[in-house]
């Protein structure tokens, strides 16, 4: 079983529409949560990270994490054609800050 | 905040050249910096985490003696590839953290070429 996992995708949303990106994962120490968003052939951008259970929210990005259940989501409002890239879930423990668990990314794509 | 810059941005060498990357934290103090490498289409594979004036602790299968880490300030850390070969051509990412409970930030990346 991987530490994260992630579905690949791609997810296809139309522009305009709510974009909803899951990420699961295994230890349930772990205590901090970060989503990255990578466009084709560039390196990985934060974009948010969470701690806390419940949700956060920064613009049109909202995240939500539920330990009881080891799920992290993201969710993007008002999706763009510009938000089309892979997304990637990372999750560490505070025992251990160096050590992060990163998904294999879900691609999204936002049609016009 | 919290900049990473990474240089150079493309490398094309002759095979067996050796390569240096530099990755730099411009506005903060990175306690710890990562090496990943890239293929088109694969996932991000971490090659090794260095801390500040500590010798780098690399992954399974990554040749220390190939890939040349060092990281002597809270600022600069640098890869080196030694007699780069083909295979070696890749998409080389560093990233820097702060200290404490603090998330990774990414340099721009550095694609190496070998002919």
């Amino acid at each position: 079983q991987k530490e994260v996992e992630q579905n690949s995708g791609p997810l296809s949303v139309p522009e305009g529409a709510i974009a909803s990106l899951n990420c699961t994962y295994s230890d349930r120490g772990s205590q901090s949560f970060f989503w990255y968003r990578q466009y084709s052939g560039k390196s990985p951008e934060l974009i948010m990270f969470i701690y806390s259970n419940g949700d956060k929210e920064d613009g049109r990005f909202t995240a939500q994490l539920n330990k009881a259940s080891q799920y992290v989501s993201l969710l993007i409002r008002d999706s763009q054609p510009s938000d089309s890239a892979t997304y990637l879930c990372a999750v560490n423990r505070w025992d251990n800050f160096n050590k992060f668990y990163f998904g294999s990314g879900t691609k999204l794509n936002v049609k016009p | 905040g919290a900049v990473v810059s990474q240089h150079p941005s493309w490398v094309i060498c002759k095979s067996g050249t050796s390569v240096k990357i530099e990755c730099r934290s411009l506005d903060f103090q990175a306690t710890t910096m990562f090496w990943y490498r890239q293929f088109p289409k694969q996932s991000l594979m971490l090659m090794a985490t260095s801390n500040e004036g500590s010798k780098a602790t690399y992954e399974q299968g990554v040749e220390k003696d190939k890939f040349l880490i060092n990281h002597a300030s809270l600022t600069l850390s640098t890869l080196t590839v030694t007699s780069a070969h083909p295979e070696d051509s890749s998409f080389y990412i560093c990233s820097a953290r702060g200290p404490g409970n603090q998330p990774q930030h990414f340099g721009d990346g550095t694609r190496l070429s070998i002919l």
